[in-house]
C-alpha cells in the first residue's frame, strides 16, 4: 500500500470555522491531489499540486485553498466553513511516467468532515 | 470536457457467479487511460484495474478483467467467481493522458452486493 495518511480521520466543526486537513506521503511522489467525494457525485477534484508550492485549481475549488511546503504534506484549509463543505475527503498521490508507463493515483483512507 | 457515464446504481450477484459493471465515456481524446476503483465499506478506495487507450489488449488483473471497446468508448468491468469480499461500490474513471497528473474524471459508481 503506498503510504499516504491523512488526518484527522473525522472532524466535526460548526459553520464559519476555520478547517485544515493534511494528507502525508512517504513516496517521494510529485503530484498529490484533494478530491471530495458526495452521494450521488462520485469523486471530484478540489485542488492539486505537482511540486512544492506548485498548485493548481480542480473542479470544485470554490472556499477551499492548498499549501504545499515540502514534498510529503499537503495541506487543504476551509478558511470558513460552511455545511455544503460536509463531505469526505480524499487525498491521492502519483507520479506520472513511472517505468512502465503508469499514472495511477493512489489515495489516502479518507476524512469524514462534518460542518454544523 | 470528459464525462464518465454509470448506468448501474446497484447491483447484485451470488458468490461464484459472474457480473459485469458497465462505464461509458464521452471525450475527444485519442490518448488516454481508464481505471476502475473499488471501495469497499472501510471507504479505502482501491485500484482494481488499468487500461490504455492505445492497447488494443484487454486488461486483466486475477479475477477481475475489461471489455475495452474504444470506438464506443465503452469500458465495462468483469468480476468473475465473484467473491463475498467484493462486496463494494466501484468506481470507473478517466485521465487524458496529455493531462496526466491533472485530474481523475470518476462516474457516480455501481453499489455491487454479494451475497452467499
Amino acid at each position: 500500500d503506498a503510504g499516504i495518511t491523512q488526518s484527522p480521520r473525522h472532524k466535526v466543526t460548526e459553520t464559519g470555522t476555520p478547517v485544515t486537513l493534511r494528507c502525508h506521503q512517504t513516496e517521494n511522489h510529485r503530484y498529490m491531489y484533494w478530491y471530495r467525494q458526495d452521494p450521488g457525485h462520485g469523486l471530484r477534484l478540489i485542488h492539486y499540486s505537482y511540486g512544492v508550492k506548485d498548485t493548481d485549481k480542480g473542479e470544485v475549488s470554490d472556499g477551499y485553498s492548498v499549501s504545499r511546503s515540502k514534498t510529503e504534506d499537503f495541506l487543504l484549509t476551509l478558511e470558513s466553513a460552511t455545511s455544503s463543505q460536509t463531505s469526505v475527503y480524499f487525498c491521492a498521490i502519483s507520479e506520472p511516467g513511472l517505468a512502465g508507463d503508469k499514472y495511477e493515483q493512489y489515495f489516502g483512507p479518507g476524512t469524514r468532515l462534518t460542518v454544523t | 470536457a470528459q464525462t464518465v457515464t454509470q448506468s448501474q446504481p446497484e447491483m447484485s450477484v451470488q458468490e461464484a457467479e459472474t457480473v459485469t459493471l458497465s462505464c461509458t465515456y464521452d471525450t475527444s481524446e485519442n490518448n488516454y487511460y481508464l481505471f476502475w476503483y473499488k471501495q469497499p465499506p472501510s471507504r479505502q478506495m482501491i485500484l482494481v484495474i488499468r487500461q490504455e487507450a492505445y492497447k488494443q489488449q484487454n486488461a486483466t488483473e486475477n479475477r477481475f478483467s475489461v471489455n475495452f471497446q474504444k470506438a464506443a468508448k465503452s469500458f465495462s468491468l468483469k468480476i468473475s467467481d465473484s467473491q463475498l469480499g467484493d462486496t463494494a461500490m466501484y468506481f470507473c474513471a478517466f485521465m487524458a493522458r496529455h493531462q496526466a497528473g491533472t485530474a481523475l474524471i470518476f462516474g457516480k459508481g455501481t453499489t455491487l452486493s454479494v451475497s452467499s
